[in-house]
């Protein structure tokens, strides 16, 4: 099946700093990705939708300026969380749509702002 | 916006006893409903999907899903569980452009 992977699984940064986080479809394009946030015991929550080669469509409440998300390949998505603080610590999942509009999702990434 | 209705958040049963969750959703609209589990430390994965067609669909893993419209459910089943069922599992709906709206989610423990 079509697999989809998020680098890095985990990562801790400072406050005020900004972390990068990569989603690529292995083996598929993916015109569209989705990035989600999870908080422990609770939903996804859709963050934002990337489409490639164009800006990304923002949930009510996300701020753009903070999460920035880049789509420039078929296979790759990028989520930049700018100037980080302790409360955008959260586990982040991103998902790539197949052509059939089935989604698969990455394993995740742990950001633990300190 | 879509929102998801999952009830009964922590289940616990033993193996072999019968599963059902329950999916609620609002939009009235053409959706595609989806059922996704996570097992421990691992990532979202795909039980099963309705687009159209046949409203009872069978999944992967013995797992069921029924879609009733008039309801807005599409409740999970598994007439048997395994130990190996232990997870969570996500009911998930479609919205405007294809984007997914998620329920809370519904922990699942299995008692060996």
């Amino acid at each position: 099946g079509a697999v989809v992977s998020q680098h890095p699984s985990w990562v801790i940064c400072k406050s005020g700093t900004s972390v990068k986080i990569e989603c690529r479809s292995l083996d598929f394009q993916a015109t569209t990705m989705f990035w989600y946030r999870q908080f422990p015991k609770q939903s996804l929550m859709l963050m934002a939708t990337s489409n490639e080669g164009s800006k990304a469509t923002y949930e009510q409440g996300v701020e753009k300026d903070k999460f920035l998300i880049n789509h420039a390949s078929l296979t790759l998505s990028t989520l930049t969380v700018t100037s980080a603080h302790p409360e955008d610590s959260s586990f982040y999942i991103c998902s790539a749509r197949d052509s059939i509009s089935e989604q698969y999702f990455g394993p995740g990434t742990r950001l633990t702002v300190t | 916006a879509q929102s998801v209705s999952q009830h009964n958040h922590h289940v616990i049963l033993s193996e072999a006893a019968s599963l059902e969750l329950g999916c609620n959703y609002s939009y009235g609209g053409t959706v595609n409903l989806f059922w996704y589990v996570q097992y421990p430390g691992q990532h979202l994965q795909l039980l099963l999907k309705y687009f159209s067609g046949d409203p009872l669909v069978k999944g992967i893993k013995g797992f069921e899903a029924e879609f009733i419209k008039s309801k807005f459910s599409f409740n999970l089943r598994k007439p048997s569980v395994q130990w190996s069922d232990t997870a969570e599992y996500f009911c998930a709906v479609t919205y405007g452009n294809n984007r997914l709206a998620f329920g809370k989610g519904n922990q699942v423990v299995v008692i060996p």
